[in-house]
C-alpha cells in the first residue's frame, strides 16, 4: 500500500484565494483525520470522519473551514477565503478504528503558505 | 479539553547521552501514543501504552505509561544520530471513538 497520500505537497496562494487540500486515505481504512501543525501550535485535530461521516470538528477554526469526505477513498480540507495566518503544514491520517486500536497513519503533509 | 504537556520542548545531546522525556495531563486516557516525525514528514507511529504502569521496550527506547494513566516517559538509552527527530505523545480518550489529543512535542537534536 502507498500509505496515506496528500497533494498538493506545497501549495503558495494569495490572501482572499480559494485553497483545496486533497487526501487519499489508505484503503480499508475506516477513519479520516485532519490535522494542522504549527510551530505555535503544535499538532491540531481539525475534523474526523467515521465511515465518510463527520463525527467531530470542533477544531475547524472558522466557518472558512470546510473538509468532505464523499467516498471512502478521498477527502478534502478547502479554505475560503484563504488567509496569512492559515500558512501551516495540514496533514491527513487515516485508520482502521475497531477493538482498541488507536494507530493513525500520517500522509506527508501539505505546506501551505498565505501570502 | 484534554491537554498534553511535554518536556523538554528542546533537547540537543551528544551522541550516547541517555536522556528522558516526559509527558504529562491533568486527563485520563485509555491509551497512549508516542510517534516520531523526521522533517517534511508525517509522525509515525513508535508504541501504544494501554495499561496503567505498562512498560514497553523498543530497542533503545523505552516508554512507560503511568500508573494513573495520566502521563507517560520515553527514555532513550546511548542515542545516536539517527534518533534526531520531534517527539510526540499523544493521548486517545475514552468517548465514544477515538479521538486522539496531540502533546506539545519535543525536538531531539543528537550531535555525532
Amino acid at each position: 500500500d502507498a500509505g496515506v497520500i496528500q497533494s498538493p505537497r506545497h501549495e503558495v496562494t494569495e490572501m482572499g484565494q480559494e485553497v483545496t487540500l486533497r487526501c487519499k486515505p489508505i484503503s480499508g481504512h475506516n477513519s479520516l483525520f485532519w490535522y494542522r501543525q504549527t510551530m505555535m501550535r503544535g499538532l491540531e485535530l481539525l475534523i474526523y470522519f467515521n465511515n465518510n461521516v463527520p463525527i467531530d470538528d470542533s477544531g475547524m477554526p472558522e466557518d472558512r473551514f470546510s473538509a468532505k469526505m464523499p467516498n471512502a477513498s478521498f477527502s478534502t480540507l478547502k479554505i475560503q477565503p484563504s488567509e496569512p495566518r492559515d500558512s501551516a503544514v495540514y496533514f491527513c491520517a487515516s485508520s482502521l478504528w475497531g477493538q482498541g486500536n488507536t494507530e493513525a497513519f500520517f500522509g506527508q503533509g501539505t505546506r501551505l503558505t498565505v501570502v | 479539553t484534554q491537554l498534553l504537556e511535554q518536556s523538554p520542548q528542546f533537547l540537543s545531546i551528544q551522541e550516547g547521552e541517555n536522556l528522558t522525556v516526559y509527558c504529562n495531563s491533568s486527563s485520563v486516557f485509555s491509551s497512549l501514543q508516542w510517534y516520531r516525525q523526521e522533517p517534511g514528514e508525517g509522525p509515525v507511529l513508535l508504541v501504544t501504552v494501554v495499561t496503567g504502569g505498562e512498560v514497553k521496550k523498543l530497542k533503545r527506547l523505552t516508554f512507560q505509561f503511568g500508573d494513573a494513566r495520566k502521563d507517560s516517559s520515553l527514555h532513550i538509552t546511548a542515542a545516536q544520530p539517527g534518533d534526531t527527530g520531534l517527539y510526540l505523545c499523544a493521548g486517545a480518550g475514552s468517548g465514544g471513538y477515538q479521538k486522539v489529543t496531540f502533546g506539545t512535542g519535543t525536538k531531539l537534536q543528537v550531535i555525532p
